[in-house]
């Protein structure tokens, strides 16, 4: 199975960059997701990871390295409309499983 | 444009009674999946179809049933929701099973009375 781990809350200042990190255990791996989640809406694809490294998209960032099960994405230029949670999805055999999600809350 | 639809939008159900959710897309994609998420935890997947083929999660509970009539249209059956099931239910697609992102609907909160 999938065991996905990432902080439940975190808190940035608008302008400011926030880096959100998600560790896994995985019996099957093909790549890893991050999907934003804004409160009471449904998930939209940020970005997906297979090879280890950066892969860049404009403001936001994400990382991989698949030998240390590790996972981060980088928010940079902070605004108020990325609060929202920041969900690590790690594609196993067939399978997405999905990670709780870090809330992110962006301030003034 | 393109995209996944849900309806209703909000769904309100009495204890024990069958309710319907629904589920449409224009992708023309091979996958759909069904997911619930309660508040503050992650999407849990129930079941996906790739085309008609059925996949039900090992731990989803027989309450829980699934149609694919078509490519553009998938079902969520609850036989008797019980106040557990209240939740948002989202619907996903994916052209294929694996590495291909999932194109999420905007969901169906579902409270159970």
């Amino acid at each position: 199975g999938q065991n996905i781990d990432q902080p439940t809350e975190m808190t940035a200042t608008e302008g400011a960059i926030v880096q959100i990190n998600c560790t896994y255990q995985t019996s099957g791996f093909n790549g890893l997701f991050w999907y934003q989640q804004h409160a009471g809406e449904a998930p939209t694809f940020l970005s997906y990871n297979v090879l280890d490294g950066l892969e860049e998209k404009g403001r936001f960032s994400s990382f991989l390295s698949r030998s240390k099960g590790y996972s981060y994405l980088l928010l940079k230029e902070l605004q108020m409309k990325d609060s929202a949670s920041y969900l690590c999805a790690v594609e196993g055999y067939q399978k997405v499983t999905f990670g709780i999600g870090t809330k992110l809350q962006v301030i003034p | 444009d393109a995209m996944v639809i849900q309806n209703p939008r909000y769904q309100v159900t009495q204890f024990g009674k069958p309710v319907t959710l629904s589920c449409s897309q224009t992708l023309n994609h091979n996958v759909m999946y069904w997911y619930q998420q309660k508040s503050s935890q992650a999407p849990k997947l129930l079941f996906h179809y790739y085309d008609k083929d059925f996949n039900n999660e090992a731990d989803t509970p027989d309450n829980f049933q699934s149609r694919r009539p078509n490519t553009s249209f998938c079902f969520l059956d609850i036989r008797s929701p019980g106040l557990g099931d209240a939740a948002m239910y989202l619907c996903a697609t994916s052209r294929d099973i694996s590495g291909d992102t999932q194109y999420f609907g905007p969901g169906t909160r579902l409270t159970v009375l």
